[in-house]
């Protein structure tokens, strides 16, 4: 089956822009996650959206936005940019269920976004 | 919320040598634990994991061991090869029946040097 697809793969965009990035999950995947990701970070959490409703958060702050589509698609935006936002942004899709295991995440290849 | 500590951020080792990175969690309530390798320009793929009710598994050259007590975990990779030279990070559950999340460590570096 179709892998987590992410697009665009590369971005570049000046401070002050906003930037919506898409991920499509697997197929009968209901929850989407996404993460920022930069050197010596690690994965940090955004949001996850499941059933269309953001079901947990992150640390982040508002200008970090999110939305999932009846279809599972999620969509992030970023409003004025920053140079720190600069990092590869990762989403990641899984069943979602009630089973620990469920949250077991599948990884798209990730939106590297360049802010200057 | 959930913490996951992981050591060492970097790790070198001979081809043919073992290697191993170690997690320690918060939540006592955490009871699902994988483990994703992220090679460079792509996204992190699970490579094995465990559920709290195991002590140890196997894949191949690769195991997990879980010290629920403890609360730690550890990927062990025997007869490392070039290929495994890659990013690894350790996870764990956290959250309520419905609605669990991950939480990752920050990442090991691990370089096997032919």
């Amino acid at each position: 089956k179709a892998g987590v697809t992410q697009t665009p793969r590369y971005l570049i965009k000046t401070r002050g822009q906003q930037v919506t990035l898409s991920c499509s999950p697997i197929s009968g995947h209901r929850s989407v996650s996404w993460y920022q990701q930069t050197p010596g970070q690690g994965l940090q959490f955004l949001f996850e959206y499941f059933s269309e409703t953001q079901r947990n958060k992150g640390n982040f702050p508002g200008r970090f936005s999110g939305r999932q589509f009846s279809n599972s698609r999620s969509e992030m935006n970023v409003s004025t940019l920053e140079l720190g936002d600069s990092a590869l942004y990762l989403c990641a899709s899984s069943l979602g269920g009630g089973d620990p295991s469920q949250a077991e995440a599948f990884f798209g290849q990730g939106t590297r976004l360049t802010v200057v | 919320g959930e913490n996951v500590e992981q050591h060492p951020s970097t790790l070198s080792v001979q081809e043919g040598d073992s290697a191993v990175i170690k997690c320690t969690y918060s939540d006592s309530a955490s009871n699902y634990f994988p483990w994703y390798k992220q090679e460079l320009g792509k996204g992190p793929q699970l490579i094995i994991d465990i559920r709290s009710n195991v002590g140890e598994k196997k894949d191949q050259r690769i195991a997990v061991t879980l010290n629920k007590t403890a609360k730690h975990f550890s990927l062990h990779i025997t007869e490392t090869q070039p290929e495994d030279s890659a990013v690894y990070f350790c996870a764990a559950t956290f959250g309520r029946a419905g609605s669990y999340q991950l939480t990752f460590g920050k990442g090991t570096k691990l370089s096997v040097i032919p």
